[in-house]
């Protein structure tokens, strides 16, 4: 298994400004992602963050509104750009399990939740 | 991608066994499926994983009959702590696959005393 750490957990914003999340695993891993969940709904996938490059971005999602980065193996952050209050939500941070004889697991750290005014 | 559907909510009551349903008519030769327990403030959370048959661990049973185009999730003797979102995805595996896991609505199990 892996242990995600997200910062911060809870934020408010004013429209306008932008905010970044992190996402720090306690082990090295593969594939992390970052994944949307917006009021009441289900989870969105916005983008793969590769190391070394620019991540991959999912449709309806571009790099100027969500820049990622990803240095290392164990960390990546997520900017949320410009923010207007359509991007109130959680934003989540999710690793592939690495090293286990399974398929398609996922671990996610708890979140940030952000509510912009 | 294999797409699913589940029921919406569910209600049931301490002590019953739940069983929830996932339709996957398109799945794919190499897709598992792959449920998840999602409480609230929280991210979700990986239950049981299955390929075929039956499979089993110490918190719910996972049965998917020979044509794979459905998975039951069985929860026994559910608590209140069993209140949750519950996700039924299905994905080819493989690392090149994985971040195209889609997550459908789930289902919210309400467990009442």
């Amino acid at each position: 298994s892996a242990v995600i750490s997200q910062k911060p957990s809870r934020d408010i914003c004013q429209r306008g400004t932008s905010l970044t999340i992190q996402c720090q695993v306690d082990s090295q891993v593969t594939m992390m992602f970052w994944y949307r969940q917006q009021p009441g709904q289900s989870l969105t996938l916005i983008a793969t963050a590769n190391q070394g490059s620019e991540a991959t971005y999912e449709s309806g999602f571009v790099i100027d509104k969500f820049p990622i980065s990803r240095p290392n193996l164990t960390f990546s952050t997520l900017t949320v750009s410009n923010m207007s209050p359509e991007d109130s939500s959680i934003y989540l941070c999710s690793v592939e399990a690495v090293g286990e004889a399974t398929n398609e697991k996922l671990f996610f750290g708890s979140g940030t939740q952000l509510s912009v005014l | 991608l294999a797409k699913t559907t589940q029921p919406i909510s569910m209600d049931s009551y301490e002590g019953q066994e739940v069983n929830i349903t996932c339709s996957h008519n398109n799945i794919a030769t190499n897709d598992y499926i792959t449920w998840y327990q999602q409480f609230p403030s929280q991210g979700p959370r990986f239950i049981i994983q299955g390929y075929k048959t039956k499979v089993t661990n110490e918190v719910a049973s996972l049965f998917i009959p020979a044509d794979r185009k459905s998975s039951t999730l069985s929860l026994p003797r559910v608590s209140l702590s069993d209140t949750a979102v519950y996700y039924c995805l299905v994905g080819g595996y493989g690392s090149s696959n994985t971040g195209k896991l889609i997550f459908g609505q789930g289902t919210t199990l309400q467990v009442k005393p």
